[in-house]
């Protein structure tokens, strides 16, 4: 399967803890999305990276919440002292750097469950 | 403030039958729009792309239009399936690499 994987695929967690969750992009796609998506809702976009540089942070993304693409690669969203109102779908999309329509494919995200 | 707000919130219907989905957006200025499906529990996948100049794009059983005028668009699906049952979610893109503006999405069911 050359699509994005996500992992952990579901996470449960106590309050206070902090959790590391890892998007593996489309090998060739230079940019990679993370959002957030709770219950009823649709996603909301927290950041993005071209290749190694992270290029726009949402307001969403608070001091405790911090991503990482090392190496223009795989991805890592990090949440510390995590709040039951962090409980929600992480989503992770990846596109090509194209002139043309950039079409992000999206991950079967990581649930996470703040108890 | 841009913003993309979907009818119904949720829709249930026969199987069989066709139905008809509803998006209207403020974002400006405007690139493309996206609808995608989603089941529940996994990613959004994409099932059309239409850009400013295009008024109708049909992927299969699922035709989508767009009037950029009135900034609106709509999601046919035809001859429903059980299958069809997940969140359909209208997307817009701005011009330039901003993030996408999702809708909350439509949750449709189909029972047989």
């Amino acid at each position: 399967d050359t699509g994005v994987s996500q992992n952990p695929r579901h996470k449960i967690t106590k309050r206070g803890q902090n959790v590391t969750f890892r998007c593996d992009p489309i090998s060739e796609h230079n940019r990679l999305y993370w959002y957030r998506q709770t219950l009823g809702q649709g996603p909301e976009f927290l950041t993005y990276f071209q290749n190694e540089a992270q290029l726009e942070k949402s307001r969403l993304l608070s001091d405790r919440f911090s991503a990482e693409r090392p190496k223009g690669s795989f991805s890592t969203l990090e949440i510390q002292r995590t709040e039951q109102g962090d409980s929600a779908m992480y989503l992770c999309a990846s596109s090509p750097t194209s002139p043309s329509i950039d079409t992000q494919y999206f991950g079967p995200g990581t649930r996470l469950t703040v108890l | 403030k841009n913003q993309v707000e979907q009818s119904p919130q949720s829709l249930i219907i026969l199987e069989g039958k066709n139905c008809t989905l509803q998006c209207n957006y403020t974002v400006s200025p405007f690139s493309n729009l996206r609808w995608y499906k989603q089941d529940t529990g996994r990613g959004p996948v994409s099932l059309t792309i239409m850009t400013f100049s295009e008024n109708t794009k049909s992927n299969g059983r699922y035709t989508a239009t767009l009037d950029a005028d009135t900034k609106q668009s709509s999601l046919h699906i035809t001859a429903s399936q059980l299958s069809d049952s997940a969140s359909y979610i209208c997307v817009v893109i701005q011009s330039g690499n901003t993030p996408l503006v999702f809708g909350k999405g439509t949750r449709l069911s189909v029972i047989a």
